[in-house]
């Protein structure tokens, strides 16, 4: 089965700062990716995909996620954090040994911008 | 609008006590999923429909039920809820099974005392 794995469940920046949240999945097969952000008291909303087009893929809001196969990476990055992007994210995995599955999500990751 | 719709959005209940919790799609999608979140595991899937009459079991699937009478509608029963199926759900639609992105209601928070 294929997974995903978020290293922090928290990561702190402050306002203005570079947003890493970092994000490894494990897959025998080219795998589609997303990335999900959650505001509180909201459900999922998509930020971007990686459907094996371009390996930097721009994603609303200002972020974008850059696919690495030889390091089975798909970190979401954005220059400059603004208040707003408080807020969890989950990186999923899809793909063909997911049949049925849909998705599988990685244990979050919650963000945190200081003013 | 598009919209995914979960309802209640809060409940509380006891152990025992049979529970739906509704979920409707206005989108025609064709598949549709139930997922839990709890702190540290993310989302964990319990149960999706590939159609009408097409269920089948996610990760988590012990003590849920679901049915797909209809396309729209994919509720979740708890026959007999216990304390550790306190949780937060969510149901999610798609267009597609593996390319496209899930639509997501907007939670129902489940505590069994």
């Amino acid at each position: 089965a294929q997974s995903v794995t978020q290293l922090g469940s928290h990561v702190s920046v402050s306002e203005g700062a570079l947003v890493l949240l970092r994000c490894n999945y494990s897959s025998s097969v080219p795998p589609y990716l997303f990335w999900y952000v959650q505001y509180p008291n909201q459900g999922l909303q998509l930020l971007l995909k990686y459907t094996s087009a371009a390996t930097l893929v721009k994603g609303i809001n200002g972020f974008e996620a850059e696919f690495k196969k030889s390091e089975t990476s798909f970190h979401l990055t954005k220059p400059s954090a603004h208040m707003s992007d408080a807020a969890e994210y989950f990186c999923a995995v899809s793909g063909p040994l997911n049949a049925g599955n849909m998705l599988t999500f990685g244990g979050g990751t919650r963000l945190m911008v200081k003013p | 609008e598009a919209q995914v719709t979960q309802n209640p959005r809060y409940l509380i209940t006891v152990t025992g006590k049979k529970l739906t919790v509704t979920c409707s799609q206005n989108m025609n999608h064709e598949y549709m999923s139930w997922y839990r979140q709890d702190p540290g595991l993310g989302l964990r899937q319990i149960y999706y429909s590939m159609n009408v009459e097409v269920t089948d079991k996610g990760d988590v699937p012990e003590g849920y039920k679901v049915s797909r009478k209809e396309k729209r509608n994919f509720p979740l029963i708890l026959e007999s809820p216990s304390p550790n199926q306190t949780s937060l759900y969510f149901c999610a639609s798609s267009d597609s099974l593996f390319e496209e992105k899930l639509f997501f209601g907007s939670g129902t928070q489940l505590s069994v005392l």
